[in-house]
């Protein structure tokens, strides 16, 4: 089946210490996002990549830079992780086809500990 | 500013009841609104949505309801079932000048069906 898959599902860091969120997908899709979804709140769009064009969120901090090697892959890194930063991070793709709109297929998302 | 938000932050509802999730948004330039479902450990789930030119559409025993001189939309459930327990989040959707779609999500429901 075609899908979102995000490794690890959990991930424990210690303060500062850099991370690495993996996402891939099945679907061939040309845009990739990743949300940060702190608990009982709604997710946020941190930044996206159309095709190969890297668009960042005007709030989204220094700390969070994202890579994308290939149509599949995305990945998120955190430089310095606070304990702010501890939430889930979801990873979702599509293929906008404006002015009609086709759906954000999104991973199940990992869930980051800092400590 | 931009928001997307919500009246109730839980709903409970008898199986089998029909249920209602309301949202507010403040964007003039939405041009669709979304409805997401998301379970317990998953990510958000597409429901339906609705283009902005809209004010009604049905999918499969949901209904998507939308207000645009009060900027209200609504998300009707019929016949709900134990697996429609979850959290839902409306979303509205702005193209930015460059073509970059941005979903901005609201706060969620909590929605619990009661057996």
């Amino acid at each position: 089946d075609a899908m979102v898959i995000q490794n690890p599902r959990y991930q424990v860091t210690q303060f500062g210490k850099p991370v690495t969120l993996s996402c891939s997908q099945t679907l061939n899709h040309n845009v990739m996002y990743w949300y940060q979804q702190k608990s009982s709140q709604a997710p946020k769009l941190l930044f996206h990549y159309y095709d190969k064009d890297f668009n960042n969120e005007a709030d989204t901090p220094d700390n969070f830079q994202s890579r994308r090697p290939n149509t599949s892959f995305c990945f998120l890194d955190i430089r310095s992780p606070g304990l702010g930063d501890a939430a889930m991070y979801l990873c979702a793709t599509s293929r906008p086809a404006w002015p009609t709109y086709n759906e954000q297929f999104f991973g199940p998302g990992t869930r980051l500990t800092v400590l | 500013g931009e928001s997307v938000g919500l009246h109730l932050p839980t709903l409970s509802v008898q199986e089998g009841d029909n249920s209602i999730i309301n949202c507010a948004y403040s964007n003039s330039a939405s041009d669709y609104f979304i409805w997401y479902k998301q379970e317990s450990g998953k990510g958000p789930q597409f429901i339906i949505d609705i283009r902005s030119n809209m004010d009604k559409r049905q999918g499969q025993r949901v209904t998507v309801l939308l207000n645009k001189t009060v900027k209200h939309l609504s998300l009707q459930i019929a016949a709900t079932q134990p697996g429609d327990s979850a959290v839902y989040f409306c979303a509205d959707r702005v193209i930015s000048n460059f073509g970059n779609e941005k979903l901005t999500f609201g706060t969620g429901t909590r929605l619990t069906i009661i057996p």
